[in-house]
């Protein structure tokens, strides 16, 4: 049973570019939720996919965008990028939204630097 | 929004000794989860404790849970040199998860 995958593992932009983030959720897992962690932090909520619908969002900019597809995988896209913006990307699945006994299962991350 | 603070901020014990770590939150949860992350890679999950539940254990893992303190404890038993990581509770409320800063645990041989 495969986990939690993302892609790229590290990503070197250069400010004002666009990066895009790729995650696959757990098997039958049909929901996921974007983090960004800065260094000596805790992860912080982006947002959340589910049914290819944004349903909840943490406190960022609208530079950062999302998507999920039909087969639950989803996108972290972030424009015009800003050396703040260097961090642990990661992505997080579970069967619908966190509730009583939902676990949330974790990716590797993806490590973005801009430089 | 609500945050989660870990205490201590750092803990450094010897190979076989028990760690304890503790947690603490604001305001209702429907769950608190338990993650550790080795040198800044992905988040492990550890356990899940609900917001009714008190105590629950998983091999070397034991989670408290009182939600009157709104606090949460993490016990790793007879530590090992491999448990030296990065501990974050997430308190889940609100249809995700909210962190704390994490505690660093060091297991000296």
């Amino acid at each position: 049973d495969a986990g939690v995958t993302q892609s790229p593992t590290h990503l070197i932009k250069t400010r004002g570019q666009q990066v895009t983030l790729r995650c696959s959720p757990k098997s039958g897992h049909d929901t996921v939720s974007w983090y960004q962690q800065a260094l000596g932090q805790g992860p912080q909520f982006i947002f959340q996919y589910y049914e290819e619908e944004e349903r909840q969002r943490g406190n960022f900019p609208d530079r950062f965008s999302g998507h999920q597809f039909p087969n639950y995988s989803s996108e972290l896209n972030v424009n015009a990028l800003l050396l703040g913006d260097s961090a642990l990307y990661l992505c997080a699945s579970s069967w619908r939204e966190i509730s009583a006994g939902t676990e949330a299962f974790f990716g590797q991350g993806t490590r973005l630097t801009v430089v | 929004s609500q945050q989660g603070e870990e205490d201590p901020q750092a803990l450094s014990i010897q190979e076989g000794e028990n760690a304890t770590m503790n947690c603490s939150y604001k305001t209702s949860i429907n769950n608190l989860q338990w993650y550790r992350q080795n040198s800044g890679r992905g988040l492990v999950h550890l356990i899940l404790i609900r917001s009714n539940e008190r105590e629950k254990h998983s091999g070397r893992l034991r989670v408290t849970l009182d939600t009157s303190k709104k606090s949460s404890s993490l016990l790793i038993t007879a530590s090992r040199a491999a448990d030296t990581a990065s501990y974050f509770c997430a308190m889940g409320a609100n249809s995700k998860l909210t962190f704390g800063k994490g505690i660093t645990l060091s297991v000296r041989p």
